[in-house]
């Protein structure tokens, strides 16, 4: 049984530019997560998808965040015009229908904005 | 309001010992407090969780003690091992949107073998 799975697993980009993250969760869970984790800081909620409910956007940081998701798989993160203070580890995570609250990380994608 | 603060930052005990990590929290609308371990380069695993109808749950090694009036939960790690090493983080949920939840900063926990 596969995990989350998140690509790429590291970027590095240059300041101003826009990158996408994918995040594949585990198949047929019903609830995707994103956060983002500081360098040795806690995780920061930025975006919730739970089947056909409108998302719970709350956490994003800034206009320059968005989130979409196909159905019940993958979900791509994209920041745009990247900023030095984006750089951190951002994680996604998902849990299958009623069980919001057991939520299966992937590995993380290290994004480093020069 | 939506904070949850966690100590210490970092911890070192000895093979065998107890480690115990505090974590605090302010919204009372949380009803929902997992602990998670995270290991270099991997995501946060689930390791215990708790609901406030109980005091204390106990899964092998890990324990959650939790304090309803003082709004205080911590986590016990028994006959602690150097496999235990890694950063620990305590969590809070609200009943409606479990999904969405707050983390503690993280403690990093060291056994000395």
């Amino acid at each position: 049984g596969a995990g989350v799975s998140q690509s790429p697993s590291n970027k590095v980009t240059e300041k101003g530019k826009d990158v996408e993250l994918r995040c594949d969760p585990i198949s047929g869970h019903t609830a995707l997560y994103w956060y983002r984790q500081r360098l040795g800081q806690g995780l920061e909620f930025l975006i919730y998808f739970q089947g056909n409910s409108a998302p719970d956007k709350s956490g994003l940081p800034s206009d320059r965040f968005s989130a979409e998701r196909t159905g019940e798989s993958v979900s791509t993160l994209t920041i745009q015009r990247t900023q030095q203070e984006d750089s951190a580890v951002y994680l996604c995570a998902s849990s299958p229908a009623g069980y919001a609250d057991t939520q299966y990380f992937g590995p993380g994608t290290r994004l480093t904005v020069l | 309001q939506q904070q949850v603060k966690q100590s210490p930052q970092s911890l070192i005990v000895q093979k065998g010992g107890i480690s115990i990590i505090n974590c605090a929290y302010e919204n009372t609308a949380f009803d929902y407090f997992p602990w998670y371990q995270q290991f270099p380069g991997k995501g946060p695993a689930l390791l215990i969780a708790i609901r406030p109808d109980v005091s204390e749950k106990k899964e092998g090694r890990f324990t959650i003690s939790f304090n309803k009036s003082a709004k205080q939960f911590s986590l016990h790690i028994m006959d602690s091992q150097p496999g235990d090493s890694a950063t620990y983080f305590c969590a809070a949920g609200e009943g409606t949107s479990y999904g969405k939840l707050t983390f503690g900063q993280g403690t990093i926990l060291t056994v000395h073998p």
